[in-house]
């Protein structure tokens, strides 16, 4: 079965920083889907980035990118320039192709120091 | 018009009531998903329906039972809850898994937080 785990159940950034949350996942599969969810403090959980396995070249978004390491089955998140409005649990999921079965970890929760 | 609503936002609720937690899209998807969230615990996957047919139960209680009508609409109906049940309930939609317009994303509601007493 596949899991993912995120080992940091929370970080803190200053703010206009750059800080890093790590997700790894197990899997024996070679076709899926990686995202990582933001879920604000009593608001909806919104996708903040998503990465298809096949493809080699690490997804992007603003301030937000992801370092895939396939073979170690490691797929962190990289914010830069953390913003006040960046703080929140985030939320490593996989998915696999063919499937509607995510599977989340267990959040890490930023908080982002003025 | 939010893309995904779910009422109530909060209920509390006897080990012995019935109650029911609706959930309604308006993003035209024709997948969507129940979700218990927990504390320190990795979201749950409770129930999914794509085009009204459940396609996944993941060994969820009887005491929960889901009802799809059409695409749009989920509900979960609730009776003889246990304290341990308590938890924030997610809903979510995304297009069905052949659609082009499928790019893997999950929409979320903002949840119903369900307390048992």
């Amino acid at each position: 079965a596949q899991t993912v785990t995120q080992s940091q159940p929370e970080m803190s950034v200053q703010e206009a920083e750059t800080v890093t949350l790590s997700c790894t996942y197990d899997t024996s599969e070679s076709d899926y889907y990686l995202f990582w969810y933001k879920q604000p403090p009593s608001r909806q959980m919104i996708l903040v980035i998503r990465q298809e396995a096949y493809k080699q070249q690490n997804a992007t978004e603003n301030r937000f990118s992801v370092n895939f390491q396939k073979a170690a089955k490691s797929f962190s998140l990289k914010i830069s320039d953390s913003q006040l409005g960046d703080a929140a649990m985030y939320f490593c999921a996989y998915r696999s192709s063919g499937t509607y079965k995510y599977i989340f970890g267990t959040g890490t929760r930023l908080k982002v120091l003025a | 018009e939010t893309g995904v609503t779910q009422t109530p936002r909060h209920l509390v609720m006897g080990m012995t009531n019935k109650k029911s937690l609706k959930c309604e899209q308006h993003l035209g998807h024709n997948a969507m998903y129940w979700y218990k969230q927990s504390a320190k615990k990795p979201l749950e996957l409770m129930f999914v329906y794509n085009f009204k047919e459940q396609t996944e139960n993941n060994s969820v209680p009887s005491r929960f039972s889901p009802e799809c009508p059409n695409s749009s609409h989920l509900f979960l109906h609730l009776h003889t809850l246990q304290p341990e049940d308590s938890a924030l309930y997610l809903c979510a939609s995304s297009h069905f898994i052949g659609s082009l317009a499928n790019t893997g994303e999950l929409f979320f509601g903002e949840g119903s937080r369900l307390t048992v007493l």
